[in-house]
């Protein structure tokens, strides 16, 4: 159980356009969503917490406008990546946790990607 | 504030021991542990509740020493699948709907 995925594995794009990851809770609903990001050899950095029915909290730093954030429904969380650069290629990574649950995170198998 | 992970980085030979620990400098509600390897997304491994609970899943174990704000993650008779990175997590602020802060990470290279 507690099973996580997300689409794309992975995505090359060009500087300026717009990339969309999804993130699915595949056998349980998640009220609550999260977005990481990691750069090599670096910890997992919140982004932003993404709340079902309503607007995502971000994390200090990270701006709402380019990384926009929708929970629509209990299984999936989409982050797009707004007029993408090279600095903003990174490995993505979703993570759901139980609801009523100690706050375990069950984390997608990522999203690398690069803003050539 | 950011959990202090040590060490670094640790190179074993399969069948050696190693411990890892993570400290905190404001009080731990519970301590998660998760293992990532290259490439890949963290892999849940245990997490701990209480102060001075232990929990144990075949050769990895770790203990959370609640007043002393740390807990330690045991690897014992270590196998080369043991590689990979090691992180440890604690809720930002208790009860805040599951945010976690990670540690920087240990990365454990097991050799044969």
């Amino acid at each position: 159980g507690a099973v996580v995925s997300q689409h794309p594995s992975w995505v090359i794009c060009k500087s300026g356009t717009s990339v969309k990851i999804e993130c699915r809770s595949l056998d349980f609903q998640a009220t609550t969503m999260f977005w990481y990001r990691q750069f090599p050899k670096q910890s997992l950095m919140l982004m932003a917490t993404s709340n079902e029915g309503s607007k995502a909290t971000y994390e200090q730093g990270v701006e709402k406008d380019k990384f926009l954030i929708n929970h629509a429904s209990l299984t999936l969380s989409t982050l797009t990546v707004t007029s993408a650069h090279p600095e903003d290629s990174s490995f993505y990574i979703c993570s759901a946790s139980l609801a009523g649950g100690p706050s375990t995170q069950y984390f997608g198998p990522g999203t690398r990607l690069t803003v050539l | 504030q950011q959990p202090v992970q040590s060490p670094q980085a640790v190179i074993l030979r399969e069948g050696e021991d190693a411990v890892i620990n993570c400290s905190s400098s404001k009080a731990l509600y519970s301590v998660h542990w998760y293992r990532q390897k290259h490439g890949e997304a963290p892999v849940f491994l245990m997490i701990l509740l209480k102060g001075g609970e232990q929990k144990g899943h075949e050769k990895i174990s770790a203990s959370f020493n609640e007043k002393k704000q740390q807990s330690s993650l045991y690897l014992t008779a270590s196998q080369l699948s043991y590689s990979g990175t090691y992180f440890c997590g604690t809720p930002m602020i208790y009860n805040q709907g599951g945010k976690l802060i990670f540690g920087q990470g240990t990365e454990l290279s097991v050799k044969p």
